[in-house]
């Protein structure tokens, strides 16, 4: 069946650093790939997705690209902020199978 | 105005009790969710109604009924609790899951805490 890994947590970083959270899946066929952040005490919000190869997704200054070959859709962000400080899960397909989540703490 | 909404959003009760908890969503979406996350923020599909239909029952206690009395609203009733069922629960919908239109909006989560 599907499967998703995620890098484990936590991870903390300091303001303005660069971020990096990996996420390799397995998969029957070209499933959508997610990634989804919750915020403490929240629920779960879509912060970008890929539907086919190749594809990037972007929002809020996050990217992740959908990489068939190396079967991985790794979150990166540039510069991030400390409201970025939140829970992080890698998803794929349309039952939305989930990664166990990556807990991020940046520090001003 | 809340999209996906959830009550109650905190549920505190005895091993052996029965609860309900409803939810609720105004998006005009097909399908609807029901997620369980665990203390280590695990999370797991639990059961998916398309249209008023269930279209996934995965591998979970027949203690957990749903029952979606229409579009909108998919509520999940808990019989004979059980100190394992503990647990953050979310609902989620999305617009058509059978034309993969599976993006999903969550719910902010009903912590149920079993003493």
């Amino acid at each position: 069946g599907n499967s998703v890994t995620q890098m484990e947590g936590p991870v903390t970083l300091s303001e303005e650093a660069f971020l990096t959270i990996n996420c390799t899946y397995t998969a029957t066929g070209y499933p959508s790939l997610f990634w989804y952040v919750q915020y403490p005490g929240e629920g779960l919000q879509l912060l970008l997705k890929a539907t086919k190869a190749d594809d990037k997704g972007s929002n809020k200054g996050f990217e992740a690209t959908y990489r068939k070959e190396t079967t991985s859709f790794h979150l990166e962000k540039g510069s991030v902020q400390v409201s970025d400080s939140a829970v992080y899960f890698c998803a794929l397909g349309q039952k939305l199978v989930f990664g166990q989540g990556t807990r991020l703490t940046i520090n001003p | 105005d809340t999209a996906v909404s959830q009550t109650p959003k905190y549920l505190v009760t005895q091993m052996g009790n029965d609860k309900s908890i409803k939810c609720e969503q105004n998006l005009g979406h097909d399908t609807m969710y029901w997620y369980k996350q665990d203390s280590k923020k695990f999370l797991k599909i639990m059961f998916s109604y398309n249209n008023k239909e269930l279209i996934i029952n995965e591998t979970v206690p027949n203690r957990f009924s749903p029952k979606s009395p229409d579009k909108a609203h998919l509520n999940l009733h808990i019989n004979s609790l059980e100190l394992g069922d503990s647990a953050v629960y979310f609902c989620a919908s999305s617009q058509d899951f059978g034309a993969g239109r599976n993006e999903q909006y969550f719910g902010p989560g009903t912590r149920l805490t079993v003493t």
